[in-house]
């Protein structure tokens, strides 16, 4: 079976901090994709970041980055100078091609100015 | 608007009645997801269609539950004799196999209460 755990409940950190959020995954399928969404107060799920299971490379994306180890079935990402507008729930979400999508408890990331 | 659009966007109704969601995805994504989400938790699967066949429902979808993408555009969620329970977040979510493959873009949701 699937499953994503996301330990951190809520995290508060003041503006202009860095913040990683923490997602650990089980999956017995060798190829899959893993997923970040952002849930702002307004309530809408918005992508953020994909990555398959057969490219590790940990990259950039603006103030973005994420740390996906296969090793340890973890896919952490990080939030570099937060902004208060980055206070919202973020799921990570675990799926096969596409398919029967799992997502995490989510971590609620509280910025503060 | 080309996104996501889920109608209707709040929905009271008394246990033991039946309602209909209605989801327009994206219109060139070939996929259809549908979730619940509760409060505190994360969106849990319940079904999704390629095109309009239904590949694949939830084990925790009781038969009260069906959904339907009969020409492979908009999806309808319909719960029958609803309950208590059944009071959540009701979310759709589209996406297209090709290109950027599996990033699901979300509709703003259907909130159910049932009385």
């Amino acid at each position: 079976a699937q499953k994503v755990t996301q330990a951190q409940t809520e995290i508060s950190v003041v503006e202009k901090e860095d913040v990683t959020l923490d997602c650990v995954y089980e999956t017995r399928d060798t190829t899959y994709y893993l997923f970040w969404y952002k849930q702002p107060p307004s309530g809408e799920l918005v992508f953020l970041i994909r990555r398959n299971s057969f490219d590790e490379q940990n990259e950039i994306s603006g103030r973005y980055s994420w740390n996906f180890q296969k090793s340890t079935s973890s896919f952490n990402f990080t939030i570099t100078a937060s902004q208060v507008v980055d206070s919202a729930v973020y799921f990570c979400a675990l799926s096969f091609y596409g398919q029967n999508f799992v997502f995490g408890p989510g971590t609620r990331l509280s910025v503060l100015p | 608007d080309t996104g996501v659009s889920q109608d209707p966007r709040h929905k009271i109704t008394k246990r033991g009645q039946n309602v209909t969601f209605r989801c327009d995805p994206i219109s060139e994504h070939n996929r259809l997801y549908w979730y619940r989400q509760t409060l505190g938790q994360g969106p849990e699967f319940l079904t999704y269609f390629q095109n309009e066949a239904q590949l694949e429902k939830s084990r925790l979808l009781s038969d009260r539950f069906s959904a339907e993408r009969p020409k492979g555009s908009f999806s309808t969620l319909e719960i029958q004799r609803t309950e208590q329970g059944d009071s959540a977040m009701y979310l759709c979510a589209s996406s297209h196999t090709s290109g950027k493959v599996y990033e699901q873009y979300f509709g703003p949701g259907t909130r159910l209460t049932v009385t």
